[in-house]
């Protein structure tokens, strides 16, 4: 079964500073790979996904995430950010589920981007 | 815009009791999924379902059953809740074929004293 590391719980971060989310799936032979994010007192949003081709893949509000095979690795990344980035993101891999042969999500634990004036 | 509802934000049973969680979606969408989400945990699939009365077990499905009657609405079900069912439960649904790119209603926090 696949799972998902996202390295830091939570990442303190002045405004207009870069930021970098570190997300790590296990191996598979081909994997696709999500981004959510999920504001204060509200549901998740997708922010972006990498099904195939390029591997820097580019999402909402000015966030990108660049897919790495040989790292297992797939980290979110924004130049600079604003206070209103502040919120939980969560990296997400697809997984084919038992004989139905079904998708679903598997998810990580989450980081807390916390974004200070 | 694709919209999926919770029937509450808040609700808080006693131990024992049987739970209802509603879900609906306006999007005509086939996949509705049912998460619980905590602290250091993420989200867990517990329920899933990609046809009118047609269910699959997620990875913690122990507790809980689920109810899908209308396309549009997807129930989870709490038997008789106990004090480690108190979570956020949040529900999804998406497109057949689009598993992947769910939509996700604002989530329901359950506190089971």
């Amino acid at each position: 079964a696949q799972s998902v590391t996202q390295l830091d719980s939570q990442v303190p971060v002045f405004e207009e500073a870069p930021v970098e989310l570190r997300c790590n799936y296990s191996s598979s032979v081909s994997v696709y790979l999500f981004w959510y994010v999920q504001y204060p007192n509200q549901g998740l949003q997708l922010l972006l996904k990498y099904l195939s081709g390029s591997t820097l893949v580019k999402g909402i509000n000015g966030f990108e995430a660049e897919f790495n095979k040989s790292q297992t690795s797939f980290h979110l990344r924004k130049p600079s950010v604003h206070i209103s980035d502040t919120a939980e993101y969560f990296c997400a891999v697809s997984e084919t589920s038992g004989s139905g042969g079904y998708n679903k999500l598997i998810f990580g634990a989450g980081t807390r981007l916390a974004v200070h004036p | 815009d694709v919209k999926v509802t919770q029937s509450s934000r808040y609700l808080v049973k006693r131990t024992g009791e049987k739970v209802f969680l509603e879900c609906v979606q306006d999007m005509d969408h086939e996949n509705m999924f049912w998460y619980r989400q905590d602290p250091g945990l993420g989200l867990r699939l517990i329920y899933f379902s990609y046809d009118v009365k047609m269910k699959e077990k997620g990875d913690i499905p122990e507790g809980y059953s689920v109810s899908r009657e209308k396309k549009e609405r997807f129930s989870l079900i709490l038997e008789s809740a106990s004090t480690n069912q108190t979570s956020m439960y949040l529900c999804a649904s998406s497109l057949e074929g689009q598993a992947d790119t769910q939509y996700f209603g604002p989530g329901t926090r359950l506190t089971v004293l």
